[in-house]
């Protein structure tokens, strides 16, 4: 156990759902983020909040929308997927500043 | 843009060998990281060097770094088939209050008993 926690660890949803991935972390860190991780690609960083504000934001598609309520806590809210979704999520914590990155077990993500 | 480029993209040894991960980078950092990641599962972190640092070592991992080239190599010596896993470089850069972290594609690492 890293002391980050993703639920659901798998989701089906069709392409008109609406749907939430949650991240929860007690390890007092700061900074959290949201990875797409497909077959054959890196893994993409999709978001970055640090101290609760969003910091970074790839170009991610509308469809994916985050949350960070408090600095234990990450949301990633998704609407009208496409198939190309499908991939496993990853949350992630680090702590004080350029120090490495605890890793949930991520959500595996299909869109039928 | 795309950073911590890792090769091989495999790798096949057998138990009691070594092995061997390079990763390249493209943009000024302030330290390299490597992670492992068993199939279908999150990241667990390994070791960091920092950008000046040039080696680093944790049990029977070893980690160069060489900024002129942007390159790092971590070393497994002595393996064994538990350490069959994808391990990935990530480079933290500069810039913001926590900076990006961004992975490679990864090396799939099969040990053979």
């Amino acid at each position: 156990e890293t002391g980050v926690t993703q639920t659901p660890r798998h989701l089906v949803m069709g392409m008109t759902n609406k749907k939430s991935l949650k991240c929860e972390q007690h390890l007092g860190h700061n900074a959290m983020y949201w990875y797409k991780q497909s077959a054959k690609k890196p893994l993409e960083l999709m978001f970055v909040y640090s101290l609760e504000e969003r910091v970074e934001n790839n170009s991610v598609p509308s469809r994916f929308s985050p949350e960070c309520p408090n600095s234990s806590h990450l949301f990633l809210h998704l609407h009208t997927l496409q198939p190309e979704d499908s991939a496993l999520y990853l949350c992630a914590s680090s702590g004080e500043e350029n120090t490495e990155a605890f890793f949930g077990q991520g959500t595996r993500l299909t869109v039928v | 843009s795309q950073q911590g480029e890792e090769d091989p993209q495999a790798l096949s040894i057998q138990e009691g060998e070594n092995a061997t991960m390079n990763c390249s980078y493209k943009t000024s950092i302030n330290n390299l990281q490597w992670y492992r990641q068993n199939s279908g599962r999150g990241l667990v972190h390994l070791i960091l060097i920092r950008s000046n640092e040039r080696e680093k070592h944790s049990g029977r991992l070893r980690v160069t770094l060489d900024t002129s080239k942007k390159s790092s190599s971590l070393l497994i010596t002595a393996s064994r088939a538990a350490d069959t896993a994808s391990y990935f470089c990530a480079s933290r850069n500069y810039g913001g209050s926590q900076g990006n972290l961004i992975f490679g594609k990864g090396t799939k690492l099969s040990v053979k008993p």
